[in-house]
């Protein structure tokens, strides 16, 4: 069956701190991936996204993530956070049958 | 402004009673989504409709019904049947296919049954 674990539930940094979530799938063929997130009082939205092409994508507000595929991971990092991208982070799988699969989310508080 | 709205915020409704959840957009996207988040738990598809008069179930229908009569409405029925509805409920949209694009969220209905 197809899974996704974010093993991170709770992260607390402090501003200028690098950032690694960690996000891994299981599922044997090809997959879409996306990193959503849900800043306080908003909607979730999307970070970004991976379909085909360049493993390392790049998403709004200086994120990217990584597509490993020998690892079934897809982390999404960025080198220096700031106080606003405090918020729950979604890592999300699209593999057979159109299936969705969100996981548990992380939950990112960025100390100032 | 376009995006897609949900109401209400908060429900409540007594055990054994049917609800059902407003779901609009107008975004004139032709995919709606229905999905449902538990503490703890992610968000768990409930059921998709990729066009007008069509829909499918998603990994947690049991206890759930839709409608899609029109574009921009997916309402979700929420039966007697569901054995614990008491969650939070997102919807979403999309362009197009689930596969390849972004959804949008609305902001969600918490509903508690008593």
């Amino acid at each position: 069956a197809q899974s996704v674990s974010q093993h991170n539930h709770h992260v607390i940094l402090s501003e200028a701190a690098s950032l690694e979530l960690g996000c891994n799938y299981s599922y044997g063929g090809t997959v879409n991936l996306f990193w959503y997130v849900q800043y306080p009082g908003q909607h979730l939205q999307l970070l970004l996204k991976y379909f085909s092409g360049d493993p390392l994508v790049k998403g709004i507000k200086g994120f990217e993530a990584e597509f490993i595929k020998s690892k079934f991971s897809f982390n999404l990092r960025k080198p220096s956070v700031q106080w606003s991208d405090t918020a729950e982070y979604f890592c999300a799988v699209i593999g057979g049958y159109q299936k969705v699969t969100f996981g548990t989310g992380t939950k990112l508080q960025v100390i100032p | 402004d376009g995006g897609i709205t949900q109401s209400p915020k908060y429900l409540f409704r007594k055990e054994g009673q049917n609800v059902t959840l407003s779901c609009e957009q107008n975004l004139n996207h032709d995919a709606m989504y229905w999905y449902r988040q538990d503490p703890g738990q992610g968000l768990r598809l409930i059921y998709y409709s990729q066009i007008v008069n069509d829909f499918q179930k998603g990994d947690i229908a049991e206890g759930y019904s839709v409608s899609r009569e029109k574009k921009e409405s997916f309402p979700l029925t929420v039966t007697s049947a569901q054995k614990n509805p008491t969650a939070f409920y997102l919807c979403a949209s999309s362009i197009g296919t689930i596969r390849t694009d972004t959804q949008y969220f609305g902001p969600g209905t918490r509903l508690t049954v008593l």
